[in-house]
């Protein structure tokens, strides 16, 4: 298996733009996992889905963050408008059963918002 | 609410030094997971190791080992012999498990930098 797998893998916008982020889950894994990292925040939990159902977007900062898992191999995670505190590097990660089991981590999409 | 404590935020030691990262837990659960992961440069998250909660044996892997003491709610990783590919940042993280609660909470990371 090729991992999971996320697009872009470096994104470049200006502020106010809409931006989609991408993310491929290792197949047959039903645990899909949306992490941002900051230097202020470090990593943070923003959604994750079960059987593409989301189960907890308490970490999602705003209204302008959406993310929506269409299938079990696909997910996007969408900021609109972007902001300039919107950059950071946004990981998506997968995990079989729950995340008690490790979960298998992207290489990350670095999102800069000018 | 579960948080994890990583107090080095930064490391150096010499090739071919031992070096111990500590991590610190808080949880209300009888029932978690902890983990620790690797930042190499390039970015990736690498999975290294899970212990369950009623599993405090130390474990070894090669250079790696961990020790987990449920009595003062740590779960520190030495590295013997360390080497400059070691060179990372390690990440902590804790996964209580309840219902559909289960996810990850990191550690800020300990940045390690082996020299030659």
């Amino acid at each position: 298996d090729a991992g999971v797998i996320q697009s872009p893998r470096h994104e470049v916008t200006e502020m106010g733009q809409e931006v989609t982020l991408r993310c491929k889950p290792i197949s047959g894994h039903d645990y899909l996992f949306w992490y941002r990292q900051t230097m202020m925040r470090g990593l943070e939990l923003l959604i994750y889905f079960n059987n593409n159902v989301p189960i907890d977007d308490s970490g999602m900062p705003e209204d302008r963050f959406s993310a929506k898992m269409p299938n079990a191999s696909f997910s996007t995670l969408k900021i609109q408008p972007s902001e300039p505190r919107d950059s950071a590097v946004y990981f998506c990660a997968s995990s079989f059963f729950q995340a008690t089991l490790e979960a298998f981590f992207g290489q990350g999409t670095r999102l800069t918002v000018v | 609410a579960q948080k994890v404590t990583q107090a080095q935020t930064e490391i150096s030691v010499v090739e071919k030094e031992d070096v111990t990262l500590d991590c610190v837990y808080e949880t209300r659960d009888t029932t978690y997971y902890l983990f620790w992961y690797k930042q190499p440069p390039s970015g990736e998250l690498v999975f290294l190791i899970r212990r369950n909660s009623f599993d405090e044996q130390n474990e070894i892997s090669g250079r790696y080992s961990w020790n987990f003491q449920k009595s003062t709610s740590s779960f520190n990783f030495t590295i013997t012999a360390s080497q400059v590919v070691d060179s990372a940042v390690y990440f902590c993280a804790l996964s209580e498990v309840g219902g559909t609660a289960s996810k990850l909470t990191f550690g800020t990371g300990t940045r390690l930098q082996v020299t030659l």
